[in-house]
C-alpha cells in the first residue's frame, strides 16, 4: 500500500465550479500535510499545509485533514482555467526531512 | 529573487554514462534536497543536504551521488545510467527545519536512450 494514495483523474469541470481533490494516507505518524500545484513542464508549487488536522482557508483554496479516517482535501471555489493543472498532496513526518507525494490529480477546468 | 534554478533544462544521455545535475537554492535556504519525478508520477525524496552533508535518503541506489558546496548550491551525480533513470530531476530548497515550505526548481528532463 502507498503512503500516499491519489486518484490521478483526470477531472474535468466547468469554470466557476467547486473542485474537490481528496487522498489517503496509511501512516498516523504524519503531522504535516501539504497541497502543490504543478503546471506541465514546471517544478511543484506550494500551494498550502495544515500541521495535524483541521481547516485552512486561503482564498479560493481550502485544505481540510481528517485524521480520523486519514483523508486530506483540497477545495477550489471558483475555479478559473488558470486552475488546471497537477494537484499532488503530500505530507511529512514531524520529524523526517523528506515530503512523501501522492501520484498527482490532473485537473481540467472547461471555459 | 530568482528562486531556485536548475541546470541544464533538459538532458539526453546514453546507458551507461554518468551524469551530473546542478542546483542553486533560493536565496536565503541553506537546506537542498533531490527529487526524482517519473512520468504521470508524484516526485520521489532522493536525499537531502545541509551544511554540506548529505543528512537524508530515500530508496535510492548508491548510483545517486550529491554534494553540497560552501555556498549551498548543489550537485547530484548519477553513475551508470540505466534507461529507467529516465525522469525529471527536481530541487527543491528551504531553510533547515522549514521542510514544509519546500521551494522548487523547474527540473532538469533526463531521457536516457
Amino acid at each position: 500500500q502507498k503512503e500516499v494514495e491519489q486518484d490521478p483523474g483526470p477531472l474535468s469541470v466547468p469554470e466557476g465550479a467547486i473542485v474537490s481533490l481528496n487522498c489517503t494516507y496509511s501512516n498516523s505518524a504524519f503531522q504535516y500535510f501539504m497541497w502543490y500545484r504543478q503546471y506541465s513542464r514546471k517544478g511543484p508549487e506550494l500551494l498550502m499545509y495544515t500541521y495535524s488536522s483541521g481547516n485552512k482557508e486561503d482564498g479560493r483554496f481550502t485544505a481540510q485533514v481528517d485524521k480520523s479516517s486519514k483523508y486530506i482535501s483540497l477545495f477550489i471555489r471558483d475555479s478559473q482555467p488558470s486552475d488546471s493543472a497537477t494537484y499532488l498532496c503530500a505530507r511529512r513526518g514531524s520529524s523526517a526531512s523528506k515530503i512523501i507525494f501522492g501520484s498527482g490529480t490532473r485537473l481540467s477546468i472547461r471555459p | 529573487d530568482a528562486g531556485v534554478t536548475q541546470s541544464p533544462t533538459h538532458l539526453i544521455k546514453t546507458r551507461g554514462q554518468q551524469v551530473t545535475l546542478r542546483c542553486s537554492p533560493k536565496s536565503g535556504h541553506d537546506t537542498v534536497s533531490w527529487y526524482q519525478q517519473a512520468l504521470g508520477q508524484g516526485p520521489q525524496f532522493i536525499f537531502q543536504y545541509y551544511e554540506e552533508e548529505e543528512r537524508q535518503r530515500g530508496n535510492f541506489p548508491d548510483r545517486f551521488s550529491g554534494h553540497q558546496f560552501p555556498n549551498y548550491s548543489s550537485e547530484l551525480n548519477v553513475n551508470a545510467l540505466l534507461l529507467g533513470d529516465s525522469a525529471l530531476y527536481l530541487c527543491a530548497s528551504s531553510r533547515r527545519g522549514r521542510d514544509t515550505e519546500a521551494f522548487f526548481g523547474q527540473g532538469t528532463r533526463l531521457t536516457v536512450v
